[in-house]
């Protein structure tokens, strides 16, 4: 496997559900981004972990948390989700500085 | 804080002709400039980036980019579209120093017609 990858890449949940999306990066980066991708709005920059560390949530609810057990991985678990958390979630890591970021192929998250 | 703006929503440019889109940033200091590229259902493709040095950036898939200080502006040219080049493509920014978060632009889809 090269680069980062993300499973899995179509997800169906219920409000009800909880679901962990994965992330592994095999670019020996020291820093994991979560993003969220919604039809018709600009990238939100969810989490970002720096060294396993996490630096940064803006303001996400609650019911995303994130776990970065190494700095090869990132999880996204989710539970009780809403209709409008439905999007494609993407993840990307850096070597840091200076930072240019790689992207998963996302996952296409549905919440019925 | 960066911030980034791309003019244009929806670009349509005929096979073979030349594409520009353009891309305006707002930061105090030299940033560091990307522009990526996102097929329908895919994840973004970094196609060229700039930290310092010559302005004039060569990408892949024969993209390039030229960093214009006085104006802001990152704007990224290919000179002939191939039909493989209809996308969403996102220009974004980042602090230079210890600051490693990129902010993106609301992205410029581009339609290539035959």
């Amino acid at each position: 496997e090269t680069g980062v990858t993300q499973t899995p890449r179509h997800l169906v949940m219920g409000m009800t559900n909880k679901k962990s999306l994965k992330c592994e990066q095999h670019l020996g980066h020291n820093a994991m981004y979560w993003y969220k991708q919604s039809a018709k709005k600009p990238l939100e920059l969810m989490f970002v972990y720096n060294f396993k560390e996490q630096t940064e949530n803006n303001s996400v609810p609650s019911r995303f948390s994130p776990e970065c057990p190494n700095s090869s991985h990132l999880f996204l678990h989710l539970h009780t989700l809403q209709p409008e958390d439905s999007a494609l979630y993407l993840c990307a890591s850096s070597q840091v500085p200076p930072g240019e970021q790689y992207f998963g192929p996302g996952t296409r998250l549905t919440v019925t | 804080a960066q911030s980034v703006t791309q003019p244009d929503i929806h670009i349509t440019v005929s096979e073979g002709a030349s594409l520009e889109l353009r891309c305006n940033y707002s930061y105090g200091a030299t940033p560091y400039l990307f522009w990526y590229v996102q097929s329908p259902g895919q994840g973004l493709q970094l196609l060229l980036k700039y930290f310092s040095g010559d302005t004039l950036v060569q990408g892949i898939k024969g993209f390039e980019a030229e960093f214009k200080r006085s104006q802001s502006s990152f704007n990224l040219r290919k000179p002939s579209v191939h039909w493989s080049d209809a996308a969403e493509y996102f220009c974004a920014v980042g602090a230079t120093g210890s600051d490693y978060k990129l902010s993106f632009g609301a992205g410029t889809t581009v339609t290539v017609r035959a």
